[in-house]
Parts: C-alpha cells; sequence; structure tokens
C-alpha cells in the first residue's frame, strides 16, 4: 500500500531538547495529521491541519501543513520522558467520500532523561 | 472525547482456527469503521473500510474471504480471521469516524493476535 516518507525514522534525545520530524508525500493531501502510539495502543492524535501553509501548536507541540500539501513536519519542544514513543504522520485526500488515512513509517523517539 | 473499544485485548488460537474482533463505538455513531494491521515495528496499513449496512471495502492486496467484515450497527464492526495461519499473527486496529469527508477517526486500542 502507499506510504508517506516519514523522516527520521529514530531519534535519541536529552530531556529538555527539542525534536523536529517531518513526512513528505508524491501526492498531495487535503488533511496533514499526527499521531502518537505507547506500546500496545492505538494511536492518539495529537495535531489536524486542514488548510496549505497552516502552522497550528498544540502545547509544546508545532506542526505545519506544507505549501504544496505534500509535506508536513512536527515540532516536539522542551521533550520530557512522557514524550517517549512512535510518532505517525497521516495524510487523508477525503475524495469522493472516502477518508481513508496514508500512514508514515513512523519515528520512534526515545528521551533520556 | 469520542472512545473506541476493542475486544478482546489479546487473543491466542492455534492454526486453522477462526477468531472475531470486535470494534464498538462507545459514544457515537460510526457511519465508518476502518480496519488496520500492524506488524512489529511497522506502521498500520488499512485492510478494508466498513459502512453501516454495506459490503466492506477491501484494500488491494487483502483478502476478503479470509477477512470478513460485519458493520451491522452503527456502534459495531467485527473482523473474524478465517483459518488463521502463523503469518496472521499481527495487531489490529480499528478507527471509527461519524462520516463524511475531513471527519475524524478515532482509534481502538488495539487487539493482539497470536497464532500458534
Amino acid at each position: 500500500g502507499q506510504q508517506l516518507n516519514q523522516s527520521p525514522q529514530s531519534m535519541f534525545i536529552q530531556e529538555g531538547e527539542d525534536v523536529s520530524m517531518n513526512c513528505t508525500s508524491s501526492s498531495i493531501f487535503n488533511t496533514w495529521l499526527w499521531y502518537k502510539q505507547d506500546p500496545g495502543e492505538g494511536p492518539v492524535l495529537l495535531i489536524a491541519l486542514y488548510k496549505a501553509g497552516e502552522l497550528t501548536s498544540n502545547g509544546r507541540l508545532t506542526a505545519q501543513f506544507g505549501i504544496t500539501r505534500k509535506d508536513s513536519f512536527l515540532n516536539i519542544s522542551a521533550s520530557i520522558p512522557s514524550d517517549v514513543g512512535i510518532y505517525f504522520c497521516a495524510g487523508q485526500l477525503s475524495q469522493g467520500g472516502s477518508e481513508k488515512l496514508v500512514f508514515g513509517k513512523g519515528m520512534k523517539l526515545t528521551v533520556n532523561p | 472525547g469520542a472512545v473506541v473499544s476493542q475486544h478482546p485485548s489479546r487473543v491466542i488460537c492455534k492454526s486453522g482456527t477462526s477468531v472475531k474482533i470486535e470494534c464498538r463505538s462507545l459514544d457515537f455513531q460510526a457511519t465508518t469503521m476502518f480496519w488496520y494491521r500492524q506488524f512489529p515495528k511497522q506502521s498500520l496499513m488499512l485492510m478494508a473500510t466498513s459502512n453501516e449496512g454495506s459490503k466492506a471495502t477491501y484494500e488491494q492486496g487483502v483478502e476478503k474471504d479470509k477477512f470478513l467484515i460485519n458493520h451491522a450497527s452503527l456502534t459495531l464492526s467485527t473482523l473474524t480471521v478465517t483459518s488463521a495461519h502463523p503469518e496472521d499473527s499481527s495487531f489490529y486496529i480499528c478507527s471509527a469516524s461519524s462520516g463524511g469527508e475531513g471527519n475524524e477517526q478515532f482509534f481502538g486500542p488495539g487487539t493482539r493476535l497470536t497464532v500458534l
């Protein structure tokens, strides 16, 4: 199936540091979403972006919807140990009544206290 | 926020048996439910989309006769893995949406299937 290109695949950072990750696609999307998944659980929505160029913040998280509609990035500032997990981007085209999501491969974040 | 549950959370079965996984939207009506499969250290891959009262739409490469999906009510969808084999062992996750373009999908906690 189709997947997005998400990078980096993993990061090891110290508590308090900032971290950035991004996703790119060869296809345009109407919506970009960022999820966090803890081991053995389902993904939880962090931020949703609906307009090209949109910059949205949610606490220490900031995400942007690329102007070309083919990319998005997520920043986490001042990381804390509970930020550990796997972060996925997802694109949604919302075309013809379909709401299918296409997921990136994920980025595993490790935060050292 | 909207809550989606899955049952069971874990299941171990013998090869050749069938396993049913339930996905329920607890506080909203889900006109559309999605079933994903996630292998270890990999991403979520959409298996099928089901709309209440109609047949599921399967993604390319997903066998509809092996993965039976029923969405008989606005709060319940089931995935039955028929004649399970060890290669079907995976983490199965459902999501539910109240429908319409752009509506958020709410994810369940997942079901870990192990086929011996």
